[in-house]
């Protein structure tokens, strides 16, 4: 049913390497966003974007940047990973004129060991 | 930034029992939504409120937004197995705030 995709959806990686979570959706939404979330806890916003060639930071630092080329596509990228960052990794998308709630793609749970 | 707290932070019920999580802000909200995690999932959005005292049903959950709207509840009645999970509320802004959500058990 999800019109928001994440690849991949599990990942185990070294620490130092650099990695890119993948988000795409079909909905024509403008705005995307990143989410981490731990098991069990509270979402912390990562980053956003209005739409193409806009980015901005959320609340947490993740030390992770992003990149909004094209309307369906908002990929992620940790530069070097840390074992602080395993965690679960929740990309959303919101229609443009604000109704209705965000669509959450299923999440990339990765492993930093 | 603007924070919603919500309370219990966990909520254990016996099946058939009734459940309610509330939601607090500081600050009046232009409006108020609600999602549902599952164990191992992702949130899915059930509701938007939007009125200074709205109600809204779906099936057994009752949604209400406060007269202040400054705060919001879900009650769900006669809870099943399939209503365990986390639950959130999110307070508006160009990036929604999430709430520390409640998780339910339900005990069969």
């Amino acid at each position: 049913e999800a019109d928001i995709y994440q690849t991949p959806r599990y990942l185990v990686i070294g620490t130092g390497k650099k990695i890119t979570l993948e988000c795409s959706q079909t909905m024509g939404h403008d705005k995307m966003y990143w989410y981490q979330q731990d098991p069990g806890m509270e979402l912390h916003l990562i980053h956003y974007s209005y739409g193409v060639n806009s980015t901005e930071k959320g609340d947490l630092s993740s030390e992770s940047t992003v990149s909004r080329i094209r309307t369906e596509h908002f990929p992620l990228t940790l530069e070097s990973a840390r074992p602080s960052h395993t965690s679960q990794y929740l990309c959303a998308s919101r229609h443009p004129h604000g109704k209705g709630g965000y669509t959450f793609g299923s999440g990339t749970r990765l492993t930093v060991v | 930034g603007q924070q919603v707290m919500q309370i219990p932070q966990y909520q254990h019920v016996q099946e058939g029992e009734d459940f309610t999580t509330y939601c607090n802000s500081s600050t009046t909200l232009s409006n108020i939504q609600w999602y549902k995690q599952r164990p191992g999932g992702h949130p899915v959005f059930l509701i938007q409120l939007v009125k200074s005292g709205e109600v809204k049903k779906q099936k057994r959950l009752t949604f209400q937004f406060g007269e202040a709207k400054k705060n919001s509840s879900l009650h769900i009645t006669a809870t099943q197995t399939t209503d365990v999970g986390t639950y959130f509320c999110a307070g508006p802004g160009d990036q929604f705030y999430f709430g520390t959500g409640t998780s339910l058990t339900v005990i069969p």
